[in-house]
């Protein structure tokens, strides 16, 4: 049984792009929630999709934004990249009927912003 | 925001010896997590406990939760070098859906 699966692992972009991280969730699993860790610091909460609908957003710009697919997959996608950006960005999948346990956690994509 | 305010930020210990960590936070809460990750890994989920729980336990962990003072405890027993992690504290708001961490606890445990 996979488990929580992102990609890419690493990726070099320079201010202004534009990036698109994508998840696959634990089987079984229909919530994706998205952080953004610095280093040094505790995840940040972007924001949740369940039923392919953002359900709760933390405080971040909407040069963020994302998306959920009908497989429970998800992508997060960072417009206009700034050097600030630069982080490890973790999703987490979750059992059925929403966030109220144990959240499964890939392995991130660590971003770096030039 | 941070919800969850881990304490001390770093711990150093030698190997046999028992790691405390401690975490408060703000907010009524559904229940509380901790979780560990590994130098630039994912986290792991290690224990849950709910708000109408004030201990628990899980091998070599024991977690309290104390919800009059918004505080909980993390107690590794007889720690390994294999423990050094980062370790995060996690709380998700009553009738919120989203798990907010700490700046989380970095224990370095040495041979």
């Amino acid at each position: 049984d996979a488990g929580v699966t992102q990609s890419p692992t690493h990726l070099i972009k320079t201010r202004g792009q534009q990036v698109t991280l994508r998840c696959s969730p634990k089987s079984g699993h229909d919530t994706v929630s998205w952080y953004q860790q610095a280093l040094g610091q505790g995840p940040q909460f972007i924001f949740q999709y369940y039923e392919e609908e953002e359900r709760q957003r933390g405080n971040f710009p909407d040069r963020f934004s994302g998306h959920q697919f009908p497989n429970y997959s998800s992508e997060l996608n960072v417009n206009a990249l700034l050097l600030g950006d630069s982080a490890l960005y973790l999703c987490a999948s979750s059992l059925p009927h929403g966030n109220t346990g144990e959240l499964f956690f890939g392995e991130g994509s660590r971003l770096t912003v030039l | 925001s941070q919800q969850g305010e881990e304490d001390p930020q770093a711990l150093s210990i030698q190997e046999g010896e028992n790691a405390t960590m401690n975490c408060s936070y703000k907010t009524s809460i559904n229940n509380l997590q901790w979780y560990r990750q590994n130098s630039g890994r994912g986290l792991v989920h290690l224990i849950l406990i709910r708000s109408n729980e004030r201990e628990k336990h899980s091998g070599r962990l024991r977690v309290t939760l104390d919800t009059s003072k918004k505080s909980s405890s993390l107690l590794i027993t007889a720690s390994r070098a294999a423990d050094t992690a980062s370790y995060f504290c996690a709380t998700i708001n009553t009738g919120g859906f989203k798990t907010i961490f700490g700046a989380g606890t970095r224990l370095f445990v040495k041979a």
